[in-house]
């Protein structure tokens, strides 16, 4: 069974950092793409983040420079390091598996429940 | 970037009810359009992609219409587990664009 599951969200003070993990089962993180979105109180859903198959990351312009996207095979985990955090980024991060299907872009095939950041003082 | 509108904001609806959901591309995506579903404090699910075809494990009751800039998720007859809120997403241009969301209410 294909499952992620999201750790690492808590309260942070602004500017501090916080790395998010995301445990993968059912799939091989190396042998996919794989993302983060998040989704802010009372607001709907914002892509973030995602790492391709062969290693190419990409990031929306809110994070780009401040958030770092990794994966590591050996766990079969993706990781997702927020730097200089701000108020704005508070919300729910979700991790979620990308999929191919023929005549698609990269669709999120699989997502886990969220985690939790806070970013407050 | 590309830009989703998704239409309308919120629906009530009763079970048994046939809804429609819209939602617009600022450009032309062709048919790369996914639909989700999301209930609170639940992972969101993928409903359909590439405008029209039915993820696995779906009830068929759910379907996608449309390309270009033009979009519609239907559900043929509501159900009480499809309360819920809706986004559309774009796969087209690389910033996978979530429209606002629709929220599904029961009336």
């Amino acid at each position: 069974e294909v499952q992620v599951v999201e750790t690492g969200g808590r309260l942070i003070q602004p500017g501090g950092s916080l790395r998010l993990s995301c445990a993968a089962s059912g799939f091989t993180v190396g042998s996919t793409s794989m993302t983060w979105v998040r989704q802010a109180p009372g607001k709907g859903l914002e892509w973030v983040s995602i790492i391709y198959t062969g290693g190419n990351t990409d990031y929306a312009d809110p994070v780009r420079g401040r958030f770092t996207i990794s994966r590591d095979n050996s766990n079969n985990t993706l990781s997702l390091q927020m730097d200089s955090l701000r108020g704005e980024d508070t919300a729910v991060y979700y991790c979620a598996r990308v999929a191919q299907f023929y005549g698609s872009g990269p669709t999120f095939d699989y997502w886990g429940q969220g985690t939790l950041v806070t970013v407050s003082s | 970037d590309i830009q989703m509108t998704q239409s309308p904001s919120s629906l009530s609806a009763s079970v048994r009810d046939r809804v429609t959901i819209t939602c617009r591309a600022s450009q032309n995506i062709g048919r790369y359009l996914n639909w989700y579903q999301h209930k609170p404090g639940k992972a969101p699910r993928l409903l359909i992609y590439a405008a029209s075809n039915l993820q696995s494990g779906v009830p068929s009751r759910f379907s996608g219409s449309g390309s270009g800039t033009d979009f519609t998720l239907t559900i043929s007859s509501v159900q009480p587990e499809d309360f819920a809120t809706y986004y559309c997403q774009e796969s087209y241009g690389g910033s996978f664009t979530f429209g606002q969301g629709t929220k599904l209410e029961i009336q």
